[in-house]
């Protein structure tokens, strides 16, 4: 089974508006994390936000913040006020405790485009 | 702070031939992960290093490719000899100590197409 699930190939999202990439994960452990990444047009991977399994409040960073819904396994990454700028693969990932060594596994992403 | 260095960025061979990567670690990055990134799908770890010692391995496929992080710091990947599905990026992150929380910094990648 997938283990993390980013069922939307591609959203289109006009400036200045908010979006939501969905992502749904499957782990038996009850400590995990849970990130998101940017990967623009040059291919670098660019760290956006985390979201531990213990933690009770749902991360925020600037325009990104991350609704987290444990009992559904979503993680769902909102960005709000979209900038052209925004336009980029987005990447969900989770890392599950593994012998002591934490090992990140990735979705297959998502590409989202903003409109002027 | 200077991110991951990664080089060539871009390299063209044909199956059947070697190449070797190389990647920088930010200092004082004691883990430091190779991810393979094929057309259309998320990163999928290879191998990581703690320190120069092999953390996990269990993706590589280790009948061609070969990594190693001589004195904890610099890293190369190998492959030899490439197959036209070696066709991907491939990159290079690092984190502080590996802790579950912790952030993995990726470096710029390097794109190989094998003709």
């Amino acid at each position: 089974a997938q283990k993390i699930t980013q069922t939307q190939p591609g959203m289109f999202v006009q400036e200045k508006e908010a979006v939501t990439l969905d992502c749904t994960y499957d782990t038996s452990d009850q400590s995990y994390g849970l990130f998101w990444y940017k990967q623009p047009s040059s291919g670098e991977m660019i760290f956006l936000i985390y979201q531990g399994s213990y933690d009770e409040q749902n991360a925020t960073e600037g325009r990104y913040s991350l609704n987290f819904q444990k009992a559904r396994k979503s993680a769902n990454l909102v960005i709000s006020a979209s900038q052209l700028g925004d336009s980029a693969m987005y990447f969900c990932a989770m890392r599950e405790l593994n012998s002591g060594y934490s090992t990140l596994t990735f979705g297959k992403g998502t590409m989202l485009l903003v409109s002027p | 702070e200077a991110g991951v260095a990664q080089s060539p960025r871009y390299k063209i061979i044909e199956k059947r031939q070697s190449v070797a990567f190389w990647c920088n670690p930010i200092s004082g990055h004691a883990t430091l992960y190779w991810y393979q990134q094929i057309l259309g799908q998320g990163p999928k770890l290879l191998i990581q290093f703690q320190n120069n010692g092999v953390v996990d391995d269990s993706q590589l496929p280790k009948d061609r490719f070969s990594a190693e992080r001589l004195k904890g710091v610099d890293s190369t990947l190998k492959i030899q000899p490439a197959k036209l599905e070696d066709s991907a990026v491939y990159l290079c992150a690092s984190s502080l100590v590996g802790g579950p929380q912790e952030t993995q910094y990726f470096g710029p990648g390097t794109r190989l197409l094998v003709l």
